[in-house]
């Protein structure tokens, strides 16, 4: 089960940490992601990281602004999303990356508003 | 930069057979790009359809079934339902540990 936090509303320029809490398998066995949605739109990709947290990657339009983070010990995935627009607006999904590039599990969301 | 494509919209009658595809703006679709596919009803998260081009991930109706056709990568529904009105996307891996979504595929079903 993935659950994901930190959502809320924050004026553009603004700064939001999100949090995805894992149970139910071995979290640091497995990549993770987090994939978006803004509003009445289609799923994006925005970054994955590796099990030990030694590589991460994401899309271009949040490289340099979004940091992803994990914590073994804790079960748990961070995004840190600093300089927001209104085109980061939207639902945050947390899932759980699979070998052959696909995602298995997700999380419920949660919602991210930038506006002033 | 390489958009991934997918028809906006589709309709099928109920019981019918649907084939959604997922593109390349530039290229062909193969195996070594692992399609997946997704399921998404209005407010609910995502759920895993296919993986692997035509992997059924667990609990799905073998209905559903996934392909390389021509250029492409399919998701196929044999015997559509109410139920399969839904947003389908799928997932293409680009490389260089970069995903790329379609931009999804509104199925109506009537």
């Amino acid at each position: 089960q993935l659950v994901e936090s930190g959502g809320g509303v924050v004026q553009p320029g603004g700064s939001l940490r999100l949090s995805c809490a894992a149970s139910g398998f071995t979290f640091r066995n497995f990549w993770m992601s987090w994939v978006r949605q803004a509003p009445g739109k289609g799923l994006e990709w925005v970054a994955n990281i590796k099990e030990d947290g030694s590589a991460k990657y994401y899309v271009d339009s949040v490289k340099g602004r979004f940091t992803l983070s994990r914590d073994n010990a804790k079960d748990s995935l961070s995004l840190q999303m600093n300089s927001l627009t209104v085109e980061d607006a939207g639902i945050y999904y947390c899932a759980r990356a699979r070998s052959g590039y696909y995602l298995d599990t997700w999380g419920q969301g949660t919602l991210v508003t930038v506006s002033s | 930069q390489t958009v991934v494509t997918q028809e906006p919209s589709f309709s099928v009658s109920p019981g019918g057979t649907v084939t959604l595809t997922c593109g390349l703006s530039s290229g062909a679709v193969s195996t070594s790009h692992y399609p997946s596919w997704y399921q998404q009803t209005p407010g609910q998260a995502p759920r895993t359809l296919i993986y692997r081009t035509d992997t059924r991930s667990s609990g799905v109706p073998d209905r559903f079934s996934g392909s390389i056709l021509g250029n492409k990568a399919a998701l196929t529904i044999t015997g559509a339902q109410a139920d399969d009105e839904s947003d389908y996307y799928c997932i293409l891996y680009m490389g260089s540990d970069i995903w790329v979504f379609g931009g999804g595929t509104k199925l109506t079903v009537l």
